[in-house]
């Protein structure tokens, strides 16, 4: 079975600080590992995947997340931040290859202070 | 390139009454179908998913049901709402398994229908 750990709820930064999302994850086999944006009163988009070729991803909107093995972390990043990414982000697993069932996250809402 | 859409955009619906939400997917072909609702700060709740025509699978028990009635075409409905239904109502769809390597089946959101049940 997988699970996804998203830490912290709520997350305030600056304009033009660094973004840091975390997410965990568990799982008992090698797994996908995805970062979903959503906007007010929107369906959710697509930010990356990543789905073993490379352990750095890199999204759309300057966004991107690493994904560590041995801390079974998918973090993800974006080196300043905008006001237009105000947004809650989702974490997202599954259990690999032939798996098409996503676990989410409970979801990180984030707040960019002018 | 594929589109879902998904209708009303909001609905306000008294408690005991029916519900008919219908999600359509433009741009592709047998593809896999999810409902998911989403209530304040509880995250996405998966609440069904279709792998085909009338092949439905239901992961909460509830009073909600969903039917595929043609290959794009995806309904949830509920011949009485509880005012717990409230939420906001996602359908989404990922290609199907095709046993090619390396394949990966993110899931594509459409706008979402928000529920208010009085």
């Amino acid at each position: 079975a997988q699970s996804v750990t998203q830490l912290g709820s709520h997350v305030s930064v600056s304009e033009g600080a660094l973004v840091l999302l975390r997410c965990n994850y568990s799982s008992s086999v090698p797994p996908y590992l995805f970062w979903y944006v959503q906007y007010p009163n929107q369906g959710l988009q697509l930010l990356l995947k990543y789905t073993s070729a490379a352990t750095l991803v890199k999204g759309i909107n300057g966004f991107e997340a690493e994904f560590k093995k041995s801390e079974t972390s998918f973090h993800l990043t974006k080196p300043s931040a905008h006001m237009s990414d105000a947004a809650e982000y989702f974490c997202a697993v599954s259990a690999g290859a032939g798996s098409y069932q996503l676990t989410f996250g409970k979801g990180t809402k984030l707040s960019v202070i002018p | 390139s594929q589109t879902i859409h998904q209708w009303p955009a909001t609905l306000v619906q008294p408690v005991g009454s029916p519900l008919s939400l219908e999600c359509t997917v433009e741009g592709t072909s047998n593809p896999n179908l999810y409902w998911y609702r989403q209530a304040a700060g509880r995250g996405l709740q998966l609440l069904f998913y279709s792998v085909g025509i009338g092949q439905i699978s239901s992961e909460v028990p509830q009073n909600l049901s969903a039917s595929r009635p043609q290959d794009r075409q995806f309904i949830l409905s509920s011949k009485k709402l509880l005012l717990s239904d409230s939420g906001f109502y996602l359908c989404a769809w990922s290609i199907q398994e095709g046993g090619l390597a390396g394949e990966t089946y993110e899931q594509y959101f459409g706008p979402g229908t928000r529920l208010t049940v009085t």
